[in-house]
């Protein structure tokens, strides 16, 4: 199953709605989660099920989806939302991640 | 505090091997499946394999069946990969995480791999 994610990567304000998408190329039911990860560091699970939120996560961060198209949403972006972020499906081996997405601040 | 720390990672002439191990703690290790991923320089994850709880499944990505082997033991609360015939493509910074159905939520600082002459 492939994951098409957009954009590649983008630049934002601090307190901009932040929206990257990732669509699957078949369906994956909700076995879809979000990553954040910084330069050196080891992704952080963000969003789980499609669009659970994790513990301990912000709550400017959210997930949806809309039959193979899932959406991360950041309601505003705050300086240390920068790093790439990644769509993963766990519904079907192998499992596959999307390509990222690169957010920076302006 | 949960702990993953990866282990056996370095410099492998290509055809060579490598065993990684990740020691958990701070969790029922028993109670997860397990995964490795990996990373290449400056590109994104790749998931490379999975164990069920108690060592009955194991799951690969087609570019390693048949040269990795993914295999844990519960009593010791850790997670091993085995890397054999290795490739320079297979080089990389390899993680392990601990997964739910939905998603990865603990995972190691990662050990890098890799494959030169």
């Amino acid at each position: 199953i492939q994951l098409t994610q957009s954009p590649s990567s983008l630049s934002a304000s601090v307190g901009d709605r932040v929206t990257i998408t990732c669509r699957a190329s078949q369906g994956i039911r909700s076995y879809l989660a979000w990553y954040q990860q910084k330069p050196g560091k080891a992704p952080k699970l963000l969003i789980y099920a499609a669009s659970t939120l994790q513990s301990g996560v912000p709550s400017r961060f959210s997930g949806s989806e809309s039959g193979t198209d899932f959406t991360l949403t950041i309601s505003s972006l705050q300086p240390e939302d920068f790093g790439t972020y990644y769509c993963q499906q766990l519904n079907s081996y192998p499992q596959t991640f999307g390509q990222g997405t690169k957010v920076e601040i302006k | 505090e949960v702990q993953l720390v990866e282990s056996g990672g370095g410099l492998v002439q290509p055809g060579g091997s490598l065993r990684l191990s990740c020691a958990a703690s701070g969790l029922t290790f028993s109670n997860y499946w397990m995964s490795w991923v990996r990373q290449a320089p400056g590109k994104g994850l790749e998931w490379v394999a999975n164990i069920k709880k108690d060592g009955s499944e194991r799951n690969y990505v087609d570019s390693v069946k048949g040269r990795f082997t993914i295999s844990r033991d519960n009593a010791k609360n850790s997670l091993y990969l085995q890397m054999n015939s290795l490739r320079v493509e297979d080089t990389a910074v390899y993680y392990c995480a601990t997964e739910r159905p939905s998603g990865c939520d603990y995972w190691g600082q990662g050990t890098l791999v890799t494959v030169s002459s």
